[in-house]
């Protein structure tokens, strides 16, 4: 059980932000968020995580709701190299076990 | 970041027959982990491979199909055993430094039996 809940594809065009909702409504107070991309044929690519607040990185901004209940991943400007199966994932066991759901198809459109 | 090699990159086997998958980490991690994805699918973990002891499985998988030894924090072995047309997947290999952290992931291996 992922136990969470991505809509299972999206579109973006090249230059803009791309915007990738998550829903974990039944999160736990230890549990964090989890994003990963897999780019067709790789191996799946850690992007960025967070618990409570909002985190930025290199890569990506994770936008956390203050009850938790959902996240949004935001990549600022989708470039066609960012077409893959996004995946948003809840682990709090301290034992970076992921559970893989099903994620979000981004396709970026020049 | 660990960078994670695995062998062979793809194989093809003859049903019945055993295929032993190699993890190699170019640092000491704490966590090793199995993944399968079956054609067009997610990621599914297998087992968590425990050094210098028995891994462990998660539901669905067995340690008589999917053989792990990790006799140090460098290097672990998958075996898919005795297998038919239904284990053909490609299998990862994931590392993790320590608790909280990113997981990396090998290329995998790209099986499929005939």
């Amino acid at each position: 059980d992922a136990k969470t809940t991505q809509p299972p594809s999206m579109d973006c065009a090249e230059g803009r932000a791309a915007n990738l909702p998550c829903n974990h409504s039944t999160i736990s107070g230890n549990e964090y968020v989890y994003w990963y991309r897999q780019i067709h044929s790789q191996g799946p690519q850690y992007i960025i995580h967070g618990l409570k607040n909002n985190e930025t990185n290199e890569m990506a901004s994770l936008i956390i709701t203050e009850d938790r209940k959902s996240s949004t991943l935001i990549l600022p400007h989708a470039t066609l190299r960012d077409t893959a199966v996004y995946y948003c994932i809840r682990e709090g066991g301290a034992t970076n076990k992921l559970i893989f759901g099903t994620g979000t198809l981004l396709a970026v459109q020049p | 970041s660990a960078v994670i090699s695995q062998k062979p990159s793809r194989d093809i086997c003859q049903r019945g027959t055993s295929l032993t998958i190699q993890c190699q980490v170019d640092s000491q991690v704490t966590m090793m982990f199995w993944y399968r994805q079956q054609p067009g699918q997610s990621l599914t973990l297998i087992a968590t491979a425990n050094q210098g002891s028995e891994a462990t499985y998660e539901s669905g998988f067995v340690i008589d199909k999917f053989p792990i030894s990790r006799p140090n924090l460098t290097f672990s072995t998958l075996t898919v055993s005795n297998m038919s047309p239904e284990d053909s997947s490609i299998y990862l290999c994931s590392v993790a430094e320590d608790r909280y952290t990113e997981a990396f992931f090998g290329q995998g291996t790209r099986l499929t039996v005939v």
